[in-house]
């Protein structure tokens, strides 16, 4: 069983929709959570960091923690053209130097 | 502005040709990895710092070594380069794991 799940996509969505991104995970000693955008070719960078449940908010992007579903998700509202890449979920472990993460989301905005 | 840079951008080495990728940082984090990325697969682990503290992982080909002289370098060198191993390294940082990691650009190795 993977540690850390997610819809390897790809996943369309018109230009202007929110796009919903989902991540599973199997360690409940998990701890910290984030968002990567990555765009081909090109390395991960960080969208959202997130430690607590809820939603926390930057400016288009949600991101979304429930602990007791261990269920992690990425919103992007208004979604442009520029959004399409492929997003990582990765997680940390209390007590571990590293983090996992999930096999990525290809997204793609069609204008 | 602090950041993770990694050189060369792009490698070409030989197939059996010994080659060394290059990452440094000015954010002063107390760890360093190093992915492999082949096409459409997530970031795999091969390596990490935590200061001086080498750690392996467990299915790394023994054909990867690193070193890290000092805080703000470290060495990807793999010493007989396969077809297989064409990939893009990603090197990263973190200050206080399992928290955030920082990325280089990566450097696109290619083996003829």
């Amino acid at each position: 069983q993977k540690e850390v799940e997610q819809n390897s996509g790809p996943l369309s969505v018109p230009e202007g929709a929110i796009a919903s991104l989902n991540c599973t995970y199997s360690d409940r000693g998990s701890q910290s959570f984030f968002w990567y955008r990555q765009y081909s070719g090109k390395s991960p960078e960080l969208i959202m960091s997130i430690y607590s449940n809820g939603d926390k908010e930057d400016g288009r992007f949600t991101a979304q923690l429930n602990k007791a579903s261990q269920y992690v998700s990425l919103l992007i509202r208004d979604s442009q053209p520029s959004d399409s890449a492929t997003y990582l979920c990765a997680v940390g472990v209390q007590g571990a130097q590293k983090l996992v993460f999930g096999q990525g989301t290809r997204l793609t905005i069609n204008p | 502005d602090a950041m993770v840079i990694q050189n060369p951008r792009y490698q070409v080495t030989q197939f059996g040709k010994p080659v060394t990728l290059s990452c440094s940082q000015t954010l002063n984090h107390n760890v360093m990895y190093w992915y492999q990325q082949k096409s459409s697969q997530a970031p795999k682990l091969l390596f990490h710092y935590y200061d001086k503290d080498f750690n392996n992982e467990a299915d790394t080909p023994d054909n990867f070594q690193s070193r890290r002289p000092n805080t703000s370098f470290c060495f990807l060198d793999i010493r007989s380069p396969g077809l297989g191993d064409a990939a893009m390294y990603l090197c990263a940082t973190s200050r206080d794991p399992p928290d955030t990691q920082y990325f280089g650009p990566g450097t696109r190795l290619t083996v003829l």
